[in-house]
């Protein structure tokens, strides 16, 4: 099946500092990918859907200013967690699919850990 | 509003089946997908259904009634391994994915 690589898996970083976090498609382009977030024991949320070359759509009660998303190429999102605080520590992981009717490809998942 | 519903947990003895239900009530439909979740891991695609009827693969087999809004997830010959969260989503009208919490599948030997 494709392949969506999501880096890094893990990350630890101090409150009020930003992260970046990199999803790419390997063997297909993706126009759309999608952000979750999934806090534990319970479902994955979508946060937004990222378009290639313009604005991410976001969810309602996501802070687009907090949680920035670049959607640059056709192969890559970038999900931004900005002035992180230990509240945004979660489990994040993208998804993307080759096509409008096929399964979702999902990445590895960063866990995300603020102190 | 949009709803999708699964058993929060299931528990199943080694080598049998368990059935796990979902029911969703959408804007729009295409398709309901099954993935496998193990603990701290992504979520990896176990089937996809867009038609009504059975859809086998291997020991995994998803069945779709649209009218009814209503799928399962069979699994027979239970391993250990198929311990995980099972989650069903439907991809609705806009072609994005509605989650359902997931159900919790514990396998005992």
């Amino acid at each position: 099946g494709a392949v969506v690589s999501q880096h890094p898996s893990w990350v630890i970083c101090k409150s009020g500092t930003s992260v970046k976090i990199e999803c790419r498609s390997l063997d297909f382009q993706a126009t759309t990918m999608f952000w979750y977030r999934q806090f534990p024991k319970q479902s994955l949320m979508l946060m937004a859907t990222s378009n290639e070359g313009s604005k991410a759509t976001y969810e309602q009660g996501v802070e687009k200013d907090k949680f920035l998303i670049n959607h640059a190429s056709l192969t890559l999102s970038t999900l931004t967690v900005t002035s992180a605080h230990p509240e945004d520590s979660s489990f994040y992981i993208c998804s993307a699919s080759p096509g409008e009717h096929t399964e979702a490809f999902f990445g590895q998942g960063t866990r995300l850990t603020v102190v | 509003g949009q709803n999708i519903d699964q058993p929060t947990e299931m528990t199943a003895t080694e080598g049998a089946i368990v059935q796990i239900n979902c029911t969703y009530q959408t804007s729009g439909f295409n398709g309901l997908f099954w993935y496998q979740q193990h603990a701290g891991e992504a979520p990896t695609f176990l089937s996809y259904n867009v038609l009504d009827g059975l859809e086998e693969k291997g020991r995994f087999s998803s069945f779709l009634s649209r009218s009814k809004g209503y799928s399962y997830l069979l699994l027979k010959e239970l391993q250990m391994k198929d311990s995980a969260s099972y989650l069903c989503a439907v991809m609705d009208s806009n072609y994005q994915l509605i989650w359902g919490a997931g159900t919790k599948l514990i396998i005992k030997p």
